[in-house]
């Protein structure tokens, strides 16, 4: 699986966008991006995930460049519960498939 | 859907002792997983299955066993613990390529 790069720590206002960045510049064809978060001491929560189409939920936005070497992960109004660490992997679609983690971004939300 | 249960949710252990930490999924999963976290750290992976019958080393399998016995449960052991191996466990499972659902998570303290 490729590596990513995230930025250790965010802040945001409340109410505002969050918008969380992620480099995946050695992302292969068939890898898709997908985006995970740990509220504390909870277990992590799945949120979204996306091949090279911009893709929309409930919880947030993805936004994968066109040569998908980077994505963001947008909260479009960010609330206070959605402080967490924010994690993006990359994987390739089916097949076994065991997720690793690396720091991911630790994102506060303040009033 | 209980979706995936870990127990017991808290744990303390003292120095040589065993346990097992017990994860059960309802959701018919192939795929699971158990990971540590320790304080500011991401999640390590310590042990993975594949199947009933099949497990294989993660990250960080010393000091550890597991087996795979039925679909629904992964048990992890821990033969003689030690203060190092004071963490928070995290179990996981997942289908064939879709994301992956967590446990709550067990906080074992080894004194």
């Amino acid at each position: 699986d490729a590596k990513t790069t995230q930025p250790p720590s965010m802040d945001c206002a409340e109410g505002r966008a969050a918008n969380l960045p992620c480099n995946h510049s050695t992302i292969s064809g068939n890898e898709y991006v997908y985006w995970y978060r740990q509220i504390h001491s909870q277990g992590p929560q799945y949120i979204i995930h996306g091949l090279k189409n911009n893709e929309t939920n409930e919880m947030a936005s993805l936004i994968i460049t066109e040569d998908r070497k980077s994505s963001t992960l947008i909260l479009p109004h960010a609330t206070l519960r959605d402080t967490a660490v924010y994690y993006c992997i990359v994987r390739v679609e089916g097949g076994s498939y065991i997720p690793t983690f690396g720091r991911g971004t630790s994102l506060i939300v303040h009033p | 859907n209980a979706g995936v249960t870990q127990t017991p949710k808290f744990q303390v252990l003292k120095t040589g002792q065993s346990m097992t930490l017990q994860c059960a999924q309802d959701m018919n999963h192939e795929y699971m997983s158990w990971y540590r976290q320790d304080p500011g750290m991401g999640l390590r992976l310590i042990h993975y299955s594949v199947g009933a019958g099949i497990t294989d080393q993660g990250e960080v399998p010393n000091g550890y066993n597991v087996s795979r016995s039925t679909t629904e449960d992964f048990p992890l052991r821990l033969l003689s613990a030690a203060p190092s191996q004071t963490s928070v466990y995290f179990c996981a499972s997942s289908p064939l390529g879709g994301e992956a659902f967590f446990g709550q998570g067990t906080r074992l303290t080894v004194v």
